[in-house]
């Protein structure tokens, strides 16, 4: 079964480091979106991206935080600055078409903690 | 009010049980919605869309009632395997929101021997 890839699956950083998660999303997919999860929490929306633009993103998704498809198969978030309240899992999604019965493919995810 | 709310749980059920989950989301133009369920520390794996007229996928069934913006999670004959967080999913109204999915904060099942 196609699969959504993540790496690092734990990234340990510090305070007002850079830092960029990767992601391979399902080859033919076309909708590609991270989310994050702090420990306990509900899944949030970070951004959403179709056709090598942000289509949408969340008030948590500010300048601090960028993506970029930059060879048609990777999909990466980038921290600029990392936070302590940044520490969370991040997964990567993709989609063929959105909404409907496509349902959504998520990643393993990558556990960020900032020192 | 939440953009999307569950039942709080947990449930704690012995093997065999049947287990009902409720979710109520506010926006009423929102226009898909699943059940994912997730395991501790894992990724959220989609368990069953979710259309107007029910579904069922083996001991799964789910519901929805637009006009009361509610979704239903039904399982039958629970497994040790079933145990897991049941989240409950809804999309946004459409245009660009078509994609973003929002989550509920999820509940927590535990079936035991």
């Amino acid at each position: 079964e196609p699969e959504v890839t993540q790496t690092p699956s734990h990234q340990v950083t510090q305070m007002g480091q850079e830092v960029i998660l990767r992601c391979v999303p399902i080859s033919n997919h076309l909708y590609f979106y991270w989310y994050r999860q702090i420990l306990g929490q509900k899944v949030e929306f970070l951004v959403s991206f179709y056709n090598n633009e942000i289509s949408e993103k969340s008030e948590i998704f500010d300048d601090q935080f960028s993506v970029e498809r930059p060879d048609g198969s990777n999909f990466t978030l980038k921290i600029r600055s990392t936070k302590l309240e940044d520490s969370a899992m991040y997964f990567c999604a993709s989609t063929l078409r959105e909404g409907g019965r496509y349902g959504y493919t998520f990643g393993s995810g990558t556990r960020l903690t900032v020192v | 009010r939440k953009e999307v709310e569950q039942d709080p749980g947990p449930f704690n059920v012995p093997e065999g049980a049947t287990v009902a989950f409720n979710c109520t989301y506010s926006n009423s133009a929102s226009q898909s919605f699943f059940w994912y369920r997730q395991d501790c520390r894992k990724e959220p794996k989609l368990l069953m869309s979710v259309y107007s007229s029910g579904n069922e996928d083996g001991r799964f069934t789910a519901q929805l009632n637009r006009a009361s913006q509610y979704i239903s999670l039904l399982i039958r004959d629970s497994k040790l395997s079933d145990s897991a967080t049941y989240l409950c999913v809804v999309t946004g109204a459409g245009g660009t929101s078509y994609g973003k999915l929002t989550f509920g904060q999820g509940t927590i099942l535990t079936v035991h021997p």
